[in-house]
């Protein structure tokens, strides 16, 4: 199972909207509604951020959003926010009981 | 929302093997799966396997099929993961994380353990 492919960064300046892509193939991304996406700050455990493609846990600021076409999933970050800057995964299904990351993306707020 | 403590970092020379600890609180037991994701130093996120608490069914990524063994003590709570023939590229923060079962959300995580294996 290969990593889903995201930007290695992307980069924004405070109060622009960012948005980070995730590519999959048909079997994963592509075929399930069960992508989520990460936020990990540097030493810190992931935090889940969206869930279900676009579904936001509870806590979550709603500058942030997220969608998904055919095998591309995206999170878009709306309003950046200095507390924005840090690494993103995105994460899909891909049956069996199967999980599989993307690669990350590094946000700097500029 | 479940709580989750690992144990701490070890280190272990190549051809060793590791057993990692993740104690959960805060919730019913049963209704858990815990997945195993390790991200090498400077690197992504890998997800390893996971392992159904009520039944203790486990399902591992293909990659680690032949060394991971995921366990779970119902007595004390505690999940384990177990990887044997350890090389230098295993070196990595193992994280355990908490599912409610068919949610697909890794909404938990555990502290991280620091595995280092070296000569």
């Amino acid at each position: 199972q290969s990593a889903l492919t995201q930007p290695a960064s992307v980069s924004g300046s405070p109060g622009q909207s960012i948005t980070i892509s995730c590519t999959g193939t048909s079997s994963d991304v592509g075929n399930y509604n069960l992508v989520s996406w990460y936020q990990q700050h540097p030493g810190k455990a992931p935090k889940l951020m969206i869930y279900e493609v676009n579904r936001r846990p509870s806590g979550v600021s709603n500058r942030f959003s997220a969608s998904k076409s055919g095998n591309t999933a995206s999170l878009t970050i709306s309003g950046l926010q200095a507390e924005d800057e840090a690494d993103y995964y995105c994460c899909s299904y891909a049956g069996s009981s199967t999980y599989v990351f993307g690669t990350g993306t590094k946000v700097t707020v500029l | 929302q479940v709580q989750l403590v690992q144990s701490g970092a070890e280190v272990k020379k190549p051809g060793a093997s590791v057993k990692v600890s993740c104690k959960a609180s805060g919730y019913t037991f049963t209704n858990y799966y815990i997945h195993w994701v390790r991200q090498a130093p400077g690197e992504g996120l890998q997800w390893m396997g996971v392992i159904n608490a009520s039944g203790g069914r486990t399902s591992y990524a293909q990659r680690f099929q032949d060394r991971v063994t995921m366990t779970r003590d119902t007595s004390t709570s505690t999940f384990y993961m177990e990887l044997s023939s350890l090389r230098s590229e295993d070196t990595a923060v193992y994280y355990c994380a908490g599912e409610l079962p068919s949610t697909s959300r890794f909404d938990s995580w555990g502290q991280g353990t620091l595995v280092t294996v070296s000569s």
